[in-house]
């Protein structure tokens, strides 16, 4: 039974440019979270994605989308890329269907590198 | 925002002592959870503590929560140098669903 997947593992992007980060959630959950963690921070939420549609959203700019296909996998997309960019993004996944289960499984996450 | 912040930041103890780790919060939660975080890599949970519990156990790990004071805290028995790691808490607000996460402490422990 596969876990959490994320892809790539390390990324390395100028400013300006765009990116997109994979996420397979893990067999059976249906609701995927996404995370930005900078250096020495704790993980801070951007938005959650169920059937489809974000759910909720963190205090992250428009320049920070998403989207879930109907397998559940989602992709996290950041246009016009800062610096301050720069993170450790990780995806989180849950089910929906079982209310006593909330606790969250991560991905090992993908370094994102903004120079 | 983070919701919580974790005391203290860094804790360094040798093999066989006990570790604790204290986490406050601001709003009215539904649970609050506990995770460890190697190396900057993915979070793992160790342990989920419902609003109306005031005390967990789950192996070495022992969870309080204090609802009156917004606080918790993390105590685990017998320390490995494998629970070197960031240990991270985590609150579920009352009416939403989203895990807001504190701070973290750096946890080592030498052999």
């Amino acid at each position: 039974d596969a876990g959490v997947t994320q892809s790539p593992t390390h990324l390395i992007k100028t400013r300006g440019q765009q990116v997109t980060l994979r996420c397979s959630p893990k067999s059976g959950h249906d609701t995927v979270s996404w995370y930005q963690q900078a250096l020495g921070q704790g993980p801070q939420f951007i938005f959650q994605y169920y059937e489809e549609e974000e759910r909720q959203r963190g205090n992250f700019p428009d320049r920070f989308s998403g989207h879930q296909f109907p397998n559940y996998s989602s992709e996290l997309n950041v246009n016009a890329l800062l610096l301050g960019d720069s993170a450790l993004y990780l995806c989180a996944s849950s089910s929906n269907r079982d209310s006593t289960n909330e606790k969250l499984f991560f991905g090992s996450g993908t370094q994102l590198s903004v120079l | 925002s983070q919701q919580g912040e974790e005391d203290p930041q860094a804790l360094s103890i040798q093999e066989g002592e006990n570790a604790t780790m204290n986490c406050s919060y601001k709003t009215s939660i539904n649970n609050l959870q506990w995770y460890r975080q190697n190396s900057g890599r993915g979070l793992v949970h160790l342990i989920l503590i419902r609003s109306n519990e005031r005390e967990k156990h789950s192996g070495r790990l022992r969870v309080t929560l204090d609802t009156s004071k917004k606080s918790s805290s993390l105590l685990i028995t017998a320390s490995r140098a494998a629970d070197t790691a960031s240990y991270f808490c985590a609150t579920v607000n009352t009416g939403f669903q989203k895990l807001v996460f504190g701070t973290g402490t750096r946890l080592l422990v030498s052999p």
